[in-house]
């Protein structure tokens, strides 16, 4: 099974600056044939079920704000919230689709 | 609209057995994969079980192989999970999603509760 590890597990950040969230899987999940990346990351807000924020590691879903973006390839991504807005704060988690699906631990975003 | 509607929760002794179910509706149901993940009380998410849009093609996680079961009646736009020889590490709140690329839409959630 891929594994994957999210850090930090938790991180506070001021209102309007920058969180980043990293996110490694124990293989590549870069797909050869089609040269895309089976990462996703979701948003988890309390007593809600998981909003997809982002799939092929950096393409946004439909109506997901621009400041939240993702990068990275083969074994190590990113998701940046460029400017922290208050509605921002939940867990975090990355999954892989390369094989079956696997998640991160997450990690928790709190305003400083 | 998609909408995903579990039922089936509820509390059961180890050992016992449960079905879930969920009730997809806002789109064609027989087109997609479909998933169970799992979510234990203030813990991280558990990807348990999807099952191809024919229902042909099944893929479990280890920790459930053997024990549970899932299944789908595109006639009836529903989605299953039998939950058989439940243990206290199973109790969690259950989700089914969509499959679409990803995981893309996810229902509320049942909660199941493995206690004697």
């Amino acid at each position: 099974d891929i594994v994957m590890t999210q850090s930090p597990d938790s991180l506070a950040v001021s209102l309007g600056e920058r969180a980043t969230i990293n996110c490694k899987s124990s293989q590549s999940v870069l797909y050869s044939s089609d040269n895309k990346n089976y990462l996703a990351w979701y948003q988890q807000k309390p007593g809600q079920p998981p909003k997809l924020l982002i799939y092929w590691a950096s393409t946004r879903e439909s109506g997901v704000p621009d400041r939240f973006s993702g990068s990275g390839s083969g074994t190590d991504f990113t998701l940046t919230i460029s400017s922290l807005q208050a509605e921002d704060v939940a867990v975090y988690y990355c999954q892989q689709f390369f094989s079956t699906r696997t998640f991160g631990q997450g990690t928790k975003v709190e305003i400083k | 609209q998609v909408q995903l509607v579990e039922s089936g929760g509820g509390l059961v002794k180890p050992g016992g057995s449960l079905r879930l179910s969920c009730a997809a509706s806002g789109f064609t149901f027989s087109d997609h994969y479909m998933s169970w993940i799992r979510q234990a009380p203030g813990k991280g998410l558990e990807w348990i079980s999807f099952i191809s849009d024919s229902g042909t093609s099944i893929f479990y996680a280890a920790s459930v192989k053997g024990r549970f079961t899932i299944s789908r009646d595109n006639a009836k736009n529903s989605l299953y999970l039998q939950m058989n020889s439940l243990r206290a590490e199973d109790a969690a709140v259950y989700y089914c999603a969509r499959e679409n690329i990803t995981s893309d839409y996810w229902g509320q959630g049942t909660l199941v509760t493995v206690s004697s």
